[in-house]
């Protein structure tokens, strides 16, 4: 079964609005961690924000925020205004436990249009 | 400058011709982690580090193998590459912070063609 699942292969955004990128996890142990990245044409992976399952807040870094919804097993990345150099591929992945074992979705190819 | 360098960042190798792809950070990082990109495929996870000689298979260990002699570096290993062992690499680490936070870094990646 997946682990983690995203369900937009591609979304588009008009510049200078908000997008929401969807990601749910599966997982049964009370102790984890969620991450997004984000990957440009040029193929660096670049780590943008970081989520665990004991975390009371939603994890916000700059224009970037997690919108954690525990219950509902989603962790879903919200870019704030967004900007042309944002269009990229977005995965979401999960860390299961206290080990480094992680688990990474299909991804979703964000484009930000002017 | 924090950072994970990766060599070499491209290489075209044959069957059978043992390589190894260095990786190492300047970070001080005890969690270091190897992966593999792949189209349709996504991100997979070879094998992880949590600190010096503590290593552990991820999701696609086979034809890998790796070390930990040190905590700077996480040299990858093929003994025996074969042409499914195409892929493009990306060396990790990573800083837990006591505040439950953490933060990443990857490296550049490492293309490698085997024929």
């Amino acid at each position: 079964a997946q682990k983690i699942t995203q369900t937009q292969p591609g979304m588009f955004v008009q510049e200078k609005e908000a997008v929401t990128l969807d990601c749910t996890y599966d997982t049964s142990d009370p102790s984890y961690g969620l991450f997004w990245y984000k990957q440009p044409s040029s193929g660096e992976m670049i780590f943008l924000i970081y989520q665990g399952s004991y975390d009371q807040q939603n994890a916000t870094e700059g224009r970037y925020s997690l919108n954690f919804q525990k219950a509902r097993k989603s962790a879903n990345l919200v870019i704030s205004a967004s900007q042309l150099g944002d269009s990229a591929m977005y995965f979401c992945a999960m860390r299961e436990g206290l080990n480094n074992d992680m688990r990474f979705g299909a991804g979703t190819r964000l484009t930000v249009k002017p | 400058e924090a950072q994970v360098t990766q060599n070499p960042r491209y290489l075209i190798t044959v069957t059978g011709k043992k390589l190894t792809v260095t990786c190492s950070q300047n970070m001080n990082h005890e969690y270091m982690s190897w992966y593999r990109q792949d189209p349709g495929l996504g991100l997979r996870q070879i094998y992880y580090s949590m600190n010096v000689e503590a290593t552990d298979k991820g999701d696609v260990p086979e034809g890998y193998k790796v070390s930990r002699k040190e905590k700077r570096n996480f040299p990858l290993i093929l003994e025996s590459p074969s042409p499914n062992q195409t892929s493009l690499y990306f060396c990790a680490s990573s800083l837990r912070w006591t505040s439950g936070q953490e933060t990443q870094y990857f490296g550049p990646g490492t293309r490698l063609l085997v024929l």
